[in-house]
């Protein structure tokens, strides 16, 4: 199993202009959520999915936008970048049964707004 | 409120001796309990989970679970330096479909 891939690992934007942060996991897991992380900060928050066509909120959804059409896949779309979303993007995925959530985590995208 | 509090430290602690982890959290009907491990710029990568109360051992890693208390330990016996990391506490809350609430973490440095 590849776990919980994510691509790119890197990427440039200019401000203004929109992505995609592509995310997919190979463990059947019905959740999939999105973070981000600043230099020297906690985990935030973007958005969560408990299951195909099925997202919610998060701590901070503004700029961001996701779908959920399959499983295994959950993107998360940047519309109008914004240097304050220069961050590090964190996929995540989790099986849920009996309140046990053990998240299992991608990669990251490192993004930079300029 | 949700809230999972851990000191931010740097915790640093001479090679071989045990690191001490603390992490509290608001929900008295929390369920599941986790430690992520987080390596400068890679991803949190999961440590241990505990469910009851208790210790848990794994290796060289006990995580200890009071839920009376509302708080929840990790403790590393044998520092390394390759354990210098942020760890990160998480905890599920009771109410429906919530993800895991992280902490902002705890920087440990080993000294060697």
């Amino acid at each position: 199993n590849a776990g919980v891939t994510q691509t790119p690992k890197f990427r440039i934007l200019k401000i203004g202009q929109s992505m995609t942060l592509q995310c997919a996991q190979d463990m059947n897991h019905n959740y999939m959520y999105w973070y981000r992380q600043d230099p020297g900060m906690g985990l935030k928050l973007i958005y969560y999915s408990v299951g195909a066509g099925i997202t919610d909120k998060g701590e901070v959804p503004n700029g961001y936008n996701v779908s959920r059409s399959t499983t295994e896949d959950f993107p998360l779309r940047l519309e109008l970048a914004a240097p304050s979303q220069t961050s590090v993007y964190f996929c995540a995925s989790s099986y849920s049964g009996d309140n046990i959530r053990e998240q299992y985590f991608g990669p990251g995208t490192r993004l930079t707004v300029t | 409120q949700k809230e999972v509090e851990q000191n931010s430290g740097p915790l640093s602690v001479p090679e071989g001796a045990i690191a001490s982890l603390n992490c509290t959290y608001s929900d008295r009907g929390s369920q599941s309990f986790f430690w992520y491990r987080q390596y400068s710029g890679k991803s949190p990568e999961l440590i241990m989970s505990i469910y009851s109360n208790g210790d848990k051992e794994d290796g060289r890693f006990t995580a200890q679970l009071n839920k009376a208390s509302q708080y929840v330990s990790l403790l590393i016996r044998d520092s390394q330096p390759s354990d210098s990391a942020t760890y990160l506490c998480a905890v599920t809350f009771s109410s429906g479909n919530t993800p895991l609430v992280f902490g902002k973490g705890t920087r440990l440095s080993v000294i060697a």
